[in-house]
């Protein structure tokens, strides 16, 4: 089955640790979007990447470092800089040629990660 | 530049009762307009989404919305609400267009809908 997994479904990160979240996906899709979301909140933006080896800054990306060395990953990891981490970590991928922009995103199931 | 709003946090409704949740756009072109809906826990699932032709729009689990270009909305709409429809709402909206940046899809601050039995 086509899709997008993210993983670890939970993480515990110490204090001044920088850890990475995997996102990986069979879907051929070209692009992969990182959002946060903290509780009741919506989403926001940290990074994109609509071809390997580019990404581009969203609305919060400080504190977050991404790569795109092949088409199916995208992980993110989230630095010591990043002073609140605490949150949920959605990853989305979707088709971007033109005339099929009308597809949507494809989501993973999300991360919850938590700074003990 | 696009933007999408989702004037209400929360919606309550009675269980057999029908729910709207409320959606509206802005874009410079011609939108693509979604809905997503989220449980505790989980990623964004797809509802339906809008790209042309008939203004009302049929998705999953019996939700419906309709396009309504003058007002520049979207609503989502149910005739009958089950106490399982209870989850968060993501309105979404992509302009019609070449391949850019501009074709991330703006996401709607999302709606709570509450279901009591």
């Amino acid at each position: 089955d086509g899709g997008i997994t993210q993983s670890p479904k939970y993480l515990f990160r110490k204090e001044g640790q920088n850890v990475t979240l995997s996102c990986e996906q069979n879907l051929n899709h070209d692009a992969m979007y990182w959002y946060r979301q903290d509780p009741g909140q919506g989403l926001r933006l940290i990074y994109y990447s609509q071809i390997v080896n580019d990404f581009q800054k969203g609305d919060i990306a400080e504190g977050y470092s991404v790569s795109r060395e092949k088409k199916e990953s995208f992980p993110l990891t989230v630095t010591s800089a990043q002073k609140n981490p605490t949150a949920f970590y959605l990853c989305a991928s979707s088709i971007l040629r033109t005339g099929l922009l009308s597809y949507g995103y494809t989501f993973g199931s999300g991360t919850r990660l938590t700074v003990v | 530049a696009q933007s999408v709003a989702q004037p209400e946090d929360q919606v309550n409704v009675a269980e057999g009762n029908p729910l709207t949740v409320k959606c509206t756009y802005s874009v410079s072109g011609n939108p693509y307009l979604f809905w997503y809906v989220q449980y505790p826990n989980r990623g964004l699932q797809f509802l339906l989404k809008y790209i042309t032709g008939d203004n009302l729009v049929k998705g999953s689990y019996g939700f419906e919305a309709e396009f309504n270009k003058s007002q520049t909305s979207f609503h989502l709409k149910k005739p009958s609400a089950l106490v399982s429809d209870s989850a968060l709402y993501f309105c979404a909206v992509r302009e019609e267009g070449g391949y850019s940046s501009a074709s991330k899809i703006i996401f709607g601050s999302g709606t709570r809908l509450s279901i009591r039995p």
